[in-house]
C-alpha cells in the first residue's frame, strides 16, 4: 500500500493563475515533505520542503502547506508559468529509516 | 561534469544479455541510490550505500546487482532480465546523515532501458 499518494495525475492551469498540488499520506512518523519537479529527459530536483513540525514554508512563488491531522500536503505555485510545466512529486523523509518515499507524481501543464 | 552523471541515457537489450548502468556523483557526497521508475507509479527506492556499504535493497530481484566502488561511482549490473523490467532507472546522492534536515537528494538524468 502507498504510504505517499498522488491522486490526481494531471492539472491544466491558466497562466497567471494559482497551481494547487496536492499529497495525502499515511505514516504519522515521517519528519520532512519534500517536492521535486521533473522535466522530460531530466531526473527530479528538489523545489522545497517543510518540516513536520511547521504548517507553512514559502519560497518565491511557491509555498507549502502541511495539514497533520488531515495528513495532507498541498504545494501552491503562483503566479504559474509555462516555465513550471512539468511531473511534481511529492516525497516524505523518515528520520529513523533515512529514505524517501515517493508519490506517483502529478503532470502540471500552464498553459499561455 | 557536475552534478549526477549517468551513462547510457537509453539501452535495450534482451532478455539473455548482461549489461551495466553507470552513475557518477560531482558532489561530494556519501550515499548513493538506485530508484526505479516505472510509468504512472511512485519512484521505487532499490538500493542504498552509504559510506561505499550497501544499507538497503528492498526485496530487489537478484537480476538486479548494484556495486558501489567508491563514494563517487555507482553501477547497476543486469542479467537476465525480464519485458516488466522496462523502466527509468534512476541514481540520486545525498549527504548522509543529513545535517539536522531532510534527505535532499540529486538525481541523475536517468537511463530509460527496454528490454525486449
Amino acid at each position: 500500500d502507498q504510504q505517499v499518494k498522488q491522486n490526481s495525475p494531471s492539472l491544466s492551469v491558466q497562466e497567471g493563475r494559482i497551481s494547487i498540488l496536492n499529497c495525502d499520506y499515511t505514516n504519522s512518523m515521517f519528519d520532512y515533505f519534500l517536492w521535486y519537479k521533473k522535466y522530460p529527459a531530466e531526473g527530479p530536483t528538489f523545489l522545497i520542503s517543510i518540516s513536520s513540525i511547521k504548517d507553512k514554508n514559502e519560497d518565491g512563488r511557491f509555498t507549502v502547506f502541511l495539514n497533520k491531522s488531515a495528513k495532507h500536503l498541498s504545494l501552491h505555485i503562483v503566479p504559474s508559468q509555462p516555465g513550471d510545466s512539468a511531473v511534481y512529486f511529492c516525497a516524505a523523509f523518515s528520520g529513523s529509516a533515512r529514505q524517501l518515499t515517493f508519490g506517483s507524481g502529478t503532470q502540471l501543464t500552464v498553459l499561455p | 561534469e557536475t552534478g549526477v552523471t549517468q551513462t547510457p541515457r537509453h539501452l535495450v537489450m534482451g532478455m539473455t544479455n548482461k549489461k551495466s548502468l553507470k552513475c557518477e556523483q560531482h558532489l561530494g557526497h556519501n550515499a548513493m541510490y538506485w530508484y526505479k521508475q516505472s510509468a504512472k507509479k511512485p519512484l521505487e527506492l532499490m538500493f542504498v550505500y552509504s559510506l561505499e556499504e550497501r544499507v538497503e535493497n528492498n526485496s530487489v530481484p537478484s537480476r538486479f546487482s548494484p556495486e558501489c566502488p567508491n563514494s563517487s561511482h555507482l553501477f547497476l549490473h543486469l542479467h537476465t532480465l525480464q519485458p516488466e523490467d522496462s523502466a527509468l532507472y534512476l541514481c540520486a546522492s545525498s549527504q548522509d546523515p543529513p545535517s539536522g534536515g531532510p534527505n535532499e537528494q540529486f538525481f541523475g538524468p536517468g537511463t530509460r532501458l527496454t528490454v525486449l
